[in-house]
This record gives structure tokens, C-alpha cells and sequence, in this order.
């Protein structure tokens, strides 16, 4: 089957503008979960969903970041007022069940505030 | 300081070489991942272990919990291994990961 698909694959966009980030995971997958990677760095945690809630947010480093999953399959993040300091790769990852089991990351999107 | 450091943070090999990659971390854990990542693609898990050691292929995984610190071992490196390996841990009780900044691998034929 699929594996976890993330639109677009790039994003270019002006400082103070509004991005939505896609995540679909794979079919079945209850647990969802938004990582950050910045140049050179490994990635960071965001928000972490299980089925439509947000299980834990405390990732999200300020409230200009946002992420729904209202049927509990399809994700987005919703980034306002952009800034150049958000530019990084957005990582979408889903698991069958949340824990101590293997996560599948989607390639990520790219997203470059200029 | 990290909760979570590789070593080293760049290798270069000769196709051929053992290779090992360290990590060490300072919480809690209950599993720890090892991953790689190839320049413009995504993330594949290669192993998730909580003890002892695990083998897939020309890779090797172990973890020694009381000294909170795993190895990855490439046997007889190619330079298709070439890719950032990246430590992650399940920190506490959340389900989120924790990651290391990553080893750059780079083997030249």
C-alpha cells in the first residue's frame, strides 16, 4: 500500500503570509505525528495526534502554528504570519498505535519563507 | 546540552570499512530508533530495539540501557550507505521522539 504522502514537496512563500502543510498517512494509522527539521539538524518534535485529538502540542513553538485532523486520517498544519525562521523541511510521521513502535515518515515538505 | 548526542558528527569510509556510529542520551527511555535519512529524501526506520541487539543485512543495532548509549555497526560498507543516520529515543511518557543532529556517512569507492 501507500506509504504517509506529504503536499507539497515545496513551498515558497513571503515573510507574513499564511501555509498549509498535507500529511495523508497510511490507511489505518491512529497515531500521527508533525516533526520540524532545520538545516543541518536533526528533526523536532511539533504536535502529536491520536485519531482526531491532539495528544500533545508541546512541540509547537509559538501559536502562529496550528494542526487539525478532524477525521482522524488527513493532517494539516497551518503556519500564520509566516517568518523566515520557519523555514525548515515539515516531516509527517504515523504509526498503526501511538508508543514504543515503528514510526513511517512521509519525504516532507520543504517549505522556504523568503 | 542534547538529550540526545551522535558521534561522530561526520565520517568519511573506504567502500569496504566496518563502521560504527554512536549515540548517547540522557533521559529515560523506553525505545530508541535508528534511522537514515538520503540527501532530498525521507526518513526510513532501520531498527527500533529497548535491549540487547538486533541484525538486519550488513547492519547492526545494540543498546546497553544502564549506560544509556546504542551503536550502529555497518559491515562492509558501499557507497550506497552513504545517507545521514540519525539516533531518536521515546522520551518519558509522551510518545514523542527525540532525535540526534544526525551523522553525515560518506563512502567513497
Amino acid at each position: 500500500g501507500a506509504g504517509v504522502s506529504q503536499t507539497p514537496s515545496n513551498k515558497v512563500t513571503e515573510k507574513g503570509k499564511y501555509v498549509e502543510l498535507r500529511c495523508d498517512p497510511i490507511s489505518g494509522h491512529t497515531a500521527l505525528y508533525w516533526y520540524r527539521q532545520s538545516l543541518g539538524q536533526g528533526p523536532e518534535f511539533l504536535i502529536y495526534f491520536q485519531g482526531t485529538g491532539a495528544a500533545d502540542d508541546s512541540g509547537l513553538p509559538n501559536d502562529r502554528f496550528f494542526a487539525v485532523r478532524p477525521e482522524g486520517s488527513v493532517s494539516t498544519l497551518k503556519i500564520q504570519r509566516t517568518e523566515r525562521g520557519d523555514s525548515a523541511v515539515y516531516l509527517c510521521a504515523s504509526s498503526f498505535i501511538a508508543g514504543e513502535v515503528e514510526q513511517f515518515f512521509g519525504p516532507g515538505t520543504r517549505l522556504t519563507v523568503l | 546540552k542534547n538529550e540526545v548526542e551522535q558521534s561522530p558528527q561526520n565520517l568519511t569510509a573506504q567502500e569496504g570499512e566496518f563502521i560504527t556510529i554512536n549515540c548517547s542520551y540522557s533521559v529515560g527511555i523506553s525505545a530508541l530508533h535508528w534511522l537514515q535519512q538520503h540527501p532530498g529524501g525521507g526518513i526510513v526506520s532501520l531498527f527500533m530495539l529497548s535491549s540487547g541487539k538486533k541484525k538486519h543485512g550488513r547492519l547492526i543495532a545494540t543498546i546497553n540501557i544502564q549506560e544509556k548509549h546504542s551503536s550502529l555497526h555497518i559491515t562492509a560498507s558501499h557507497p550506497r550507505d552513504s545517507a545521514v543516520y540519525i539516533c531518536a529515543v521515546h522520551g518519558g511518557a509522551t510518545n514523542k521522539l527525540i532525535f540526534g543532529t544526525g551523522t553525515l556517512l560518506a563512502v567513497q569507492p
